[in-house]
């Protein structure tokens, strides 16, 4: 158990549905970073917050949106899903900005039909 | 896009040997890190090495970097069975927003017993 609380770990959804991935950081962990995991994509960076505040933004698209709330914990939320954004999604965490690592949660396998 | 480009994209040695994967980048870093991963499951930091560092170890691992010719490698000593993994760079950027950890595509590594 790396400390980084991932649910659900799995998700089978239809198209144009929504769905929200939770994430909680390992304790004393105030960054938390998303992304996405696929065979042709690879690790993509899609947005990290700290403490609460958006502080990074990568290739994230506009279906797709996320916060973390007081306690630290965050959430995804992907809507209008579409066959191609079935991946797997990390959340990792860091005391402080990646200068000591991340530590990765388990992921979220999601797949659309 | 990907900052990070590992090679090979795949290795196949036996138990025993000795493992070598390289990681190339393209811009100035602050600090360079290697995970691994094993099939499906979360990444777990090995070790990180900073932009002023050039050589780092932990264990069976060895950690190079090269900031004039912008590359790493690591190296897995006397590999085991349970070294099978995929293995990916991943780059902090100099003057980067935020702390993103831009990943590589990674090496897939099989140790045969």
């Amino acid at each position: 158990d790396s400390g980084v609380t991932q649910t659900p770990k799995h998700l089978i959804t239809a198209t144009g549905q929504r769905v929200t991935l939770r994430c909680s950081p390992r304790s004393g962990d105030l960054s938390v970073y998303w992304y996405q995991q696929s065979l042709d994509q690879g690790l993509q960076f899609l947005i990290q917050y700290y403490n609460g505040e958006e502080r990074a933004k990568g290739n994230i698209l506009e279906r797709f949106s996320a916060q973390q709330f007081p306690d630290l914990h965050s959430e995804l939320n992907l809507s209008s899903l579409e066959l191609g954004d079935s991946a797997l999604y990390f959340c990792a965490s860091s005391v402080a900005e990646a200068n000591y690592g991340y530590t990765f949660g388990s992921g979220t396998r999601l797949t659309v039909v | 896009s990907q900052q990070g480009e590992e090679d090979p994209q795949a290795l196949s040695i036996q138990e025993g040997e000795n493992a070598t994967m390289n990681c190339s980048y393209k811009t100035s870093i602050n600090n360079l890190q290697w995970y691994r991963q094993n099939s499906g499951r979360g990444l777990v930091h090995l070790i990180l090495i900073r932009s002023n560092e050039r050589e780092k170890h932990s264990g069976r691992l060895r950690v190079t970097l090269d900031t004039s010719k912008k590359s790493s490698s690591l190296l897995i000593t006397a590999s085991r069975a349970a070294d099978t993994a995929s293995y990916f760079c991943a780059t902090l950027r100099v003057g980067n927003q935020g702390g993103k950890l831009i990943f590589g595509q990674g090496t897939e590594l099989s140790v045969k017993p």
